[in-house]
This record gives C-alpha cells, structure tokens and sequence, in this order.
C-alpha cells in the first residue's frame, strides 16, 4: 500500500486548503483501517488533525475541529482534507497515512506535502 | 489535558551503544495503544512500534519496546549508523497524541 498527498504547496492567509491522499495498493474501503491527516510545523513534533472511516464516521482534533472538514471517496480511492481560515501557524507538512484500528497506530505514511500559507 | 513527555530531548551516543528513549504520560493509559516511530530529515515518520512492544514488519530485533500505565521506553540496543534520527511516541487517549521527540545523534 502507498499513499500519496496532492494539493497546493501555497496557500493565502484566511483561505482554505483542500489536500487529497490517494491510495495505491490498496483498498480504502477495508474494514480494519481507518485514515487520517497529520500535520508537523517546520522542526515541531507531529499532530494529529482527524481521521476518518470508509464508511464516512469523522474524528476530529478537537482544537482544530472547528475549521476541518475530513472526507473519503471510495469510488475514487481516496480521502481528503479541508482547513479553513488558514493563518502563518497552519504552515506544515501535512501527512496521510493509514490507522490501524486494533493497534491505533499509523502505517504506512504518505511522503508529506508542504504547505505555506503566505500572502 | 493529556500529555506525554520525551526524555531526553537529545541523546548524544556512539555507533554499537545502547540508547534507552522515555515517553512519560499524565495519565494511565492503555498499553495496546503505544507506539514508536522513527523519522530522518526530509522523510516521513516510520512505524518502530506498536501495542507497546510489537516490532512493526521489517523493524531490525535491535529495537524494543516496553512499559505500561504512564511510563513507556524504546530501547535500541547496538545503535547502527541508520538508527541516528529522531524518535517520537504516540498514545491514544479518545484521539492519538504525539510526543514531542527525542533527536538520537552521533556524540
């Protein structure tokens, strides 16, 4: 399995993101797995932004619940991400990556796509 | 609020030594939910760990996991050249936490 991120790597301040994670490999729609968007501030730690199930049960991080939207395709295989009122602190690696639904732990991981905001 | 702590914040060793990693947590947490991961600059993080002391596939024996309730460990036990990274935790408390990492170097 391996996922990929596509989306804009410059973004203005007060818009909105939209990133989308594409599988490959493997099926979106398996009942073990959920898949989840975590982002990492340039030399800060990982954190975790939501995470959804194939058939569309959303969980948020609860500080960044109210301006993310977290969705799955599964005819096209894939799910995406959408963060509103972007500020300079939304900028990030923005990563995908499978959950595992026993463990609770994340793999495999996308190649992270940087994104900017900035006017 | 739940938090975990690394310790230490840099771990300054030599190749064929032996690094011990901390996660502390503030609260109790289920052993079934802790994990490691190893990044290196420019990648994306890589499973070490899970359900506390489960090697993920292709993980070297070298490294191993430990602990429960609020104190966890990563332990490597003959550092290689490939092991100098940085290294974070994770737990799950109703959502998933990362710990703020412990940066592994050449001393």
């Amino acid at each position: 399995l391996q996922l990929q991120e596509s989306g804009p790597g410059l973004v203005k301040p007060s818009e909105t993101l939209s990133l989308t994670c594409t599988l490959s490999g493997g099926s979106i729609s398996s009942s073990d797995h959920y898949w989840g968007w975590i982002r990492q501030s340039p030399g800060k730690e990982l954190d975790w932004i939501a995470s959804i199930y194939y058939s569309g049960s959303t969980y948020y991080n609860p500080s960044l619940k109210s301006r993310v939207t977290i969705s799955v395709d599964t005819s096209r295989n894939h799910f995406s991400l959408k963060l509103s009122s972007l500020t300079a602190a939304d900028t990030a690696v923005y990563y995908c990556a499978r959950l595992d639904g026993s463990s609770l732990s994340f793999d495999p991981w996308g190649q992270g796509t940087l994104v900017t905001v900035s006017s | 609020e739940f938090v975990l702590t690394q310790s230490p914040g840099t771990l300054s060793l030599s190749p064929g030594e032996r690094a011990t990693l901390s996660c502390r947590a503030t609260q109790t947490l289920s052993s079934s939910f802790s994990a490691w991961y190893q990044q290196k600059p420019g990648q994306a993080p890589r499973l070490l760990i899970y359900s506390t002391s489960t090697r993920a596939a292709g993980v070297p024996d070298r490294f191993s996991g430990s602990g429960s309730g609020t104190d966890f460990t990563l332990t490597i036990t003959r550092l290689e050249p490939d092991d100098f990274a940085v290294y974070y935790c994770q737990q799950y408390d109703y959502s998933p936490l990362f710990g703020q990492g412990t940066k592994v170097e050449i001393k």
